[in-house]
């Protein structure tokens, strides 16, 4: 059993139109994150959310955090081929546990 | 804006060999990690350094493995006698608040 599921695994769709990934748990964290990871790059930190129900906006990428702190959404608007990527959310301050990440491709 | 630098970025090495990889952490930073990723799996944590001593390390962290570091500046993990299984993906990240990751290093064991 994983800490983090990560739903869908894959995601591929047409450039502009609208998702949203999912981060579940049946853990309540303090806080959680979402990283982007390109092809043979690491990980980049896209945001943090740390209160349950705060939203973040990151320009056409809308991180939320669940009320009860077990589970996060990121929705992208209008996505662009530049979105394509792996997202993986992850919890931890000091070691991060990380999921198995959403593998999203935007064709254009 | 201030990189973690990883070296070399791809490493190939027969079964048995020990081999060292670098990082230079962001300057200002005080922790310091490992990370490794085999191909199509996840990231996961091997090691956290702070202060001159490993402060945890999971499961994967045996004692084949020893992080070390030798200046103010770098930061390296060792494999004294590596394995088929230990071809992957390695990063190294700092810490300040956020993590900051770099490209990573990627080990082929043949």
């Amino acid at each position: 059993t994983q800490l983090l599921e990560q739903s869908p695994q894959f995601l591929s769709i047409q450039e502009g139109e609208n998702l949203t990934v999912y981060c579940n748990s049946s853990s309540v964290f303090s806080s959680l994150q979402w990283y982007r990871q390109e092809p043979g790059e690491g990980p980049v930190l896209l945001v943090t959310v740390v209160t349950g129900g705060e939203v973040k906006k990151l320009k056409r990428l809308t991180f939320q955090f669940g009320d009860a702190r077990k589970d996060s959404s990121l929705h992208i608007t209008a996505a662009q081929p530049g979105d394509t990527g792996l997202y993986l959310c992850a919890v931890g301050d000091d070691k991060i546990i990380f999921g198995k990440g959403t593998r999203l491709h935007i064709l254009p | 804006e201030p990189e973690v630098t990883q070296t070399p970025s791809h490493q190939v090495t027969q079964m048995g060999q020990e081999v060292i990889l670098r990082c230079v952490p962001i300057s200002n930073h005080l922790y310091f990690y490992w990370y490794r990723q085999i191909l199509g799996q996840k990231v996961e944590f091997l090691v956290s350094f702070y202060n001159n001593e490993i402060s945890e390390k999971s499961e994967i962290f045996d004692d084949q493995f020893s992080v070390e570091r030798p200046d103010g500046s770098n930061f390296t993990l060792k494999i004294r006698s590596t394995k088929l299984e230990d071809s992957a993906m390695y990063f190294c990240a700092s810490k300040h608040g956020g993590y900051t990751f770099g490209s990573g290093t990627r080990l082929t064991v043949v």
